[in-house]
């Protein structure tokens, strides 16, 4: 059974950066891509970006100036880095594992259970 | 523009079917995904691609697409799915490598 369990402060003060680490179990992060998506509170969902396993990314373009996600395969576990955070940076945030559909449709096929960072002084 | 749309709110009384949607133009070139959320629980995928189930997901969920617009379809509506739901495609603006979520539609279950 495939589990990613995502790890790191809960809480960071502002101008600082945000760093979290997703770690997989019972799958090797050498196949698919692997996610971090967050979620403020009692808001929806925002895509930060993604890292394979030859360190290929890409970032949502909001967030792309401040943000870095890599992977480490020989501890089978990926990556996120946010500078300059603000208050607006408080979410939960979530890794998660994204699968191909027929070569052409991208989904979420497994998340981790999430961490709440918040960024204040 | 690279957005997806859902109304924020739908309630169905138990029983009964409901239809959530969810527009954007990048609906037209990519299926949508869907995803359950209940409070302080990850999302869960419920349906992705043209119309498929995840292994063990109720039949009760069904998924399809026109034009624009996305729709997740609950038949036979139980308690239990009184959640957020969220629809999500693969971006088609640009290099088509990033994602987009919508807003998120509450169903409540009178």
């Amino acid at each position: 059974q495939v589990q990613l369990q995502e790890s790191g402060p809960g809480l960071v003060k502002p101008s600082e950066t945000l760093s979290l680490t997703c770690a997989v179990s019972g799958d090797s992060i050498s196949r698919f891509y692997w996610n971090w998506i967050r979620q403020p509170p009692g808001k929806g969902l925002e895509w930060i970006g993604y890292v394979s396993h030859v360190g290929s990314t890409h970032y949502n373009p909001s967030l792309r100036s401040r943000v870095s996600i890599s992977a480490d395969t020989s501890k089978n576990q990926f990556s996120l880095s946010l500078t300059s955070t603000a208050a607006e940076d408080t979410a939960v945030y979530y890794c998660a594992r994204r699968v191909e559909d027929s070569g052409i449709n991208y989904y979420f096929d497994l998340w981790g259970r999430g961490t709440l960072v918040t960024v204040s002084s | 523009s690279s957005e997806l749309t859902q109304v924020p709110a739908v309630s169905v009384a138990l029983g009964q079917t409901v239809r959530i949607t969810c527009q954007g133009d990048s609906l037209r070139y990519y299926y949508a995904n869907w995803y359950q959320q209940k409070p302080g629980q990850a999302p869960v995928l419920v349906i992705y691609g043209k119309n498929n189930r995840p292994s063990g997901m109720s039949d009760r969920f069904s998924g399809s697409t026109s034009g624009n617009t996305a729709s997740l379809t609950i038949t036979g509506t139980q308690a239990e799915d009184e959640a957020d739901y969220y629809c999500n495609c693969r971006d088609s603006s640009g290099p088509h490598l990033g994602m987009l979520f919508g807003g998120g539609t509450k169903l409540t279950v009178l």
